[in-house]
């Protein structure tokens, strides 16, 4: 198994409302990465976690929580988002933290 | 960390080479140079990276200049499927135990028929 995946692939969610995305991958990899892409940027880097220990948050506010059960996935809480939060959320995982990264296909995320 | 500069859009015939140029003036020595795609709607793919040597594999090939001021990302034989955003990105130095991509804006390369 060579590839990352995410669920779902759309999300469309109410500002009060409370969902997850999750990600997975089975290449043995200890890195997991978050990143948002909002339309026709580059993606940015949320949180970092490296053999289930969170390493990085970069000041993403406490709506997004991140959760990393076992080394094989990743979840992202959310909860009471803006419509300003609305975007494409990208996994990334990488044998390391000095390894490239592999990125899923991304949830794309509506706040309405 | 450095940041990388890239031209917004190109366009190459299909079948030719697509050269794609990065600048990154304020690289240091120990930061690699990584290259990413990303067709339309998908995540990011990993096409190749480098330190200092001219680096190929079976997508591109990467050429970066002696100063480590610029490189190239080489399509040697652009189809289609090659239409594309690509990132070339700086991996920043170790900072809080990890290493940190800092992408370029991105360059839209179109593939003509």
């Amino acid at each position: 198994d060579t590839e990352v995946t995410q669920t779902p692939k759309h999300l469309v969610m109410g500002m009060t409302n409370k969902k997850s995305l999750k990600c997975e991958q089975h290449m043995g990899h200890r890195a997991m990465y978050w990143y948002k892409q909002k339309a026709k940027k580059p993606p940015e880097l949320m949180f970092v976690y490296s053999y289930e220990k969170l390493s990085i948050n970069e000041s993403v506010p406490s709506r997004f929580s991140p959760e990393c059960p076992n080394s094989s996935l990743l979840n992202l809480h959310l909860h009471a988002l803006q419509p300003e939060d609305s975007a494409l959320y990208l996994c990334a995982s990488s044998l390391d933290r000095t390894y490239e990264q592999y990125f899923g296909p991304g949830t794309r995320l509506t706040v309405t | 960390d450095a940041k990388t500069t890239q031209p917004p859009s190109m366009d190459c015939a299909e079948g030719r080479a697509a050269n794609l140029p990065c600048n990154h003036s304020t690289i240091s020595g120990n930061e690699y140079v990584y290259w990413y795609r990303q067709i339309h709607s998908q995540g990011p793919q990993y096409i190749i990276h480098g330190l200092k040597n001219n680096e190929t594999n079976e997508m591109a090939s990467l050429i970066i200049t002696e100063d480590r001021k610029s490189s190239t990302l080489i399509l040697p034989h652009a189809t289609l499927r090659d239409t594309a955003v690509y990132y070339c990105i700086v991996r920043g130095s170790w900072t809080s135990g990890t290493y940190k991509y800092i992408f370029g804006t991105g360059t839209r390369l179109k593939v003509l028929a």
